[in-house]
């Protein structure tokens, strides 16, 4: 098993280019959250899904978007990256319930200059 | 804003030492977790401890709460350097449909 696996794991963007960051996992989880992580501020929750083809908000969900077509793959979309978004983005998944323990991926590091 | 906050922010102790954290946080929870990340890496899940046990241990790991107080702690017995990391708690949002994480405690382990 794989577990929960993120690409692409470093990337740079200019001001205003959009990208997508994947997320798969094979654990059959239902539960799939996007977090990002910045210095001194612990995780955030961005968006999160409770099964295939939802999404709900998270705490700090502007300027991304998400999408769950897939029960393995969470989609995290940025449309008009800003340098505010240079963050390391983490996904993880959970089986039992939202509260639950989560596996985690090993983190994509975005740069927007 | 985050429900769960460690103290100390940051700790240093000898290889063979004991090294505790606490987290407290601000509403009822049902559960607390524990859960260590390695630099440049992803989170690994520790442990749990739900809100009707007081103590817990996996391996060299002791993990209370006290519900009463708010507060959880995690000791880490007999440290090696290996155990360097951050260490942070989270636990259930207000709504109960996420969880919520601290901002962590780094860890150094010197050999």
């Amino acid at each position: 098993n794989a577990g929960v696996t993120q690409t692409p794991k470093f990337r740079v963007l200019k001001t205003g280019q959009s990208m997508t960051l994947l997320c798969a996992q094979d654990m059959n989880h239902e539960y799939m959250y996007w977090y990002r992580q910045d210095p001194g501020m612990g995780l955030r929750l961005i968006h999160y899904s409770v099964g295939e083809g939802t999404t709900a908000k998270g705490e700090v969900p502007d300027g991304y978007n998400v999408s769950r077509l897939k029960k393995q793959n969470f989609l995290l979309g940025l449309e008009s990256a800003a340098p505010s978004q240079t963050s390391v983005y983490f996904c993880a998944s959970s089986f039992t319930s939202p509260t639950g323990e989560l596996f985690f991926g090993e983190g994509s590091r975005l740069t927007v200059l | 804003s985050q429900q769960g906050e460690e103290d100390p922010q940051a700790l240093s102790i000898q290889e063979g030492e004991n090294a505790t954290m606490n987290c407290s946080y601000k509403t009822s929870i049902n559960n607390l977790q524990w859960y260590r990340q390695n630099s440049g890496r992803g989170l690994v899940h520790l442990i749990l401890i739900r809100s009707n046990e007081r103590e817990k241990h996996s391996g060299r790991l002791r993990v209370t709460l006290d519900t009463s107080k708010k507060s959880s702690s995690l000791l880490i017995t007999a440290s090696r350097a290996a155990d360097t990391a951050s260490y942070f708690c989270a636990t259930p949002g207000a709504a109960g449909n996420k969880l919520t994480f601290g901002g962590g405690t780094r860890v150094l382990v010197k050999p």
